[in-house]
């Protein structure tokens, strides 16, 4: 059965810095992963779409990275903003599609 | 484009009453999906079709739960008896071909 973990499940950073955010998964034969970001009281919104094909996408200020063989995604955020505060989650399309945890980011004025 | 509807935002019920969600996916999207998301269990996916066609329910947690998709712009998640434990966010999720999901906004179900 897949596993989606994130660490940390909270993060809070000054306005400015650039951040990591991390999902680890637990079986690598995985279709496709997807970060999304979750404000609160409200649906889920895609950032980036990465398959399995592809090491990483890059949208803005964000990148995101897949190393299949190790089960690790990493979103980087660079020259965070205030705006950026919400819940991140990963998604693994395997067998199933699998939801991590979340982390939830608060960027600090 | 609306984007994906639900509806009600908000239900309260009592236990054993029968509750009724309701989605309108994104207009042209082939799939529907169905998520419950709880503080415990964090977001699990119940069910999807394609082209109005349930294809995994094997997240759908009792007999209790029901899905269906008559057509391709609505679908509805129905529980009967409702349980307290029942009570969580409940998302419809829509996608075009290919991965990338669109999100609704959410039913908020508290089940008394």
């Amino acid at each position: 059965k897949q596993e989606v973990t994130q660490i940390p499940a909270a993060l809070s950073v000054p306005e400015g810095e650039n951040l990591v955010l991390n999902c680890s998964f637990t079986d690598s034969a995985i279709y496709n992963l997807q970060w999304f970001r979750q404000d609160p009281g409200k649906g889920l919104t895609s950032l980036l779409l990465i398959q399995s094909s592809q090491r990483e996408q890059t949208s803005g200020r964000l990148n995101a990275s897949l190393d299949k063989s190790s089960g690790r995604s990493t979103l980087y955020i660079a020259a965070s903003q205030p705006g950026d505060s919400a819940t991140y989650l990963c998604a693994v399309y395997g067998e199933k599609l699998t939801f991590g945890t979340g982390t939830r980011l608060t960027i600090i004025p | 484009d609306a984007g994906v509807i639900q509806s009600p935002r908000h239900e309260v019920t009592e236990m054993g009453q029968e509750v009724t969600l309701r989605c309108k996916p994104i207009s042209g999207h082939n799939s529907l999906f169905w998520y419950r998301q709880t503080m415990m269990r964090g977001l699990e996916l119940l069910i999807y079709f394609n082209n109005n066609v349930p294809i995994d329910d094997s997240g759908m947690p009792e007999d209790r739960f029901s899905a269906k998709m008559p057509n391709a712009s609505f679908s509805t998640l129905k529980i009967q008896p409702s349980e307290p434990r029942d009570s969580a966010v409940y998302f419809c999720a829509s996608t075009p071909t290919g991965p990338q999901q669109f999100f609704g906004p959410g039913t908020r179900l508290t089940v008394l």
